[in-house]
């Protein structure tokens, strides 16, 4: 069965420190999707970037950082000097091929705190 | 390009009351996801569709709750008769699918209160 784990419930952090969101994942399937989502304050969810189990390669976009390692099945995603603005709550998310890459699962999420 | 679009976006009703949530999916989007988030359970899958046909409802809770979705811009979600316990947030989400599975792009939500 696939799961998703995000141990840090909640981070606070103070502006420009560089902070670091975990998520472990769970699956029997050989081809996977992993996703990192953010949901500020108004709601909504944001798609942040997705991520083939055979793409191991990590990914810088601006001060956002993935690093993907399938030997400790954990998809970390790393903010590089936070600002308030980045304040939300993120969650990382699995879906399996074998699904269809339909069926979704959310860890719990990760409520991120920047203070000015 | 408009995003999913759902409505109402707040809904307050009694215990008893039949509810009807609204969505859009994004044009050329030919999967829809139903969602619903709580404080307690977080993130929950109740069902998805493609094109048009219901794939999964193995996340629909009780048999109070149903989903259509009678063509491809449009989709509800209905809960008859409503319960306190059915307050929460109902996302709506859409993507393309195909041989590359797409990230999902997300509605506003509804937040419903049932008293």
């Amino acid at each position: 069965a696939q799961k998703v784990t995000q141990a840090q419930t909640e981070i606070s952090v103070v502006e420009k420190e560089d902070v670091t969101l975990d998520c472990v994942y769970e699956t029997r399937d050989t081809t996977y999707y992993l996703f990192w989502y953010k949901q500020p304050p108004s709601g909504e969810l944001v798609f942040l970037i997705r991520r083939n189990s055979f793409d191991e390669q990590n990914e810088i976009s601006g001060r956002y950082s993935w690093n993907f390692q399938k030997s400790t099945s954990s998809f970390n995603f790393t903010i590089t000097a936070s600002q308030v603005v980045d304040s939300a709550v993120y969650f990382c998310a699995l879906s399996e091929a074998n699904t269809g890459g339909f069926k979704t699962i959310f860890g719990a999420g990760t409520r991120l705190f920047v203070k000015a | 390009d408009a995003g999913v679009i759902q409505s109402p976006r707040h809904e307050v009703t009694e215990m008893g009351q039949e509810v009807t949530l609204r969505c859009k999916p994004i044009s050329g989007h030919n999967s829809l996801f139903w969602y619903r988030q709580t404080m307690m359970r977080g993130l929950e899958l109740l069902i998805y569709f493609n094109n048009n046909v219901p794939i999964d409802d193995s996340g629909m809770p009780e048999d109070r709750f149903s989903a259509k979705m009678p063509n491809a811009s449009f989709s509800t979600l209905k809960i008859q008769p409503s319960e306190p316990r059915d307050s929460a947030v109902y996302f709506c989400a859409s993507s393309r699918s195909g041989g590359v599975l797409r990230e999902q792009y997300f509605g506003p939500g509804t937040r419903l209160t049932v008293t």
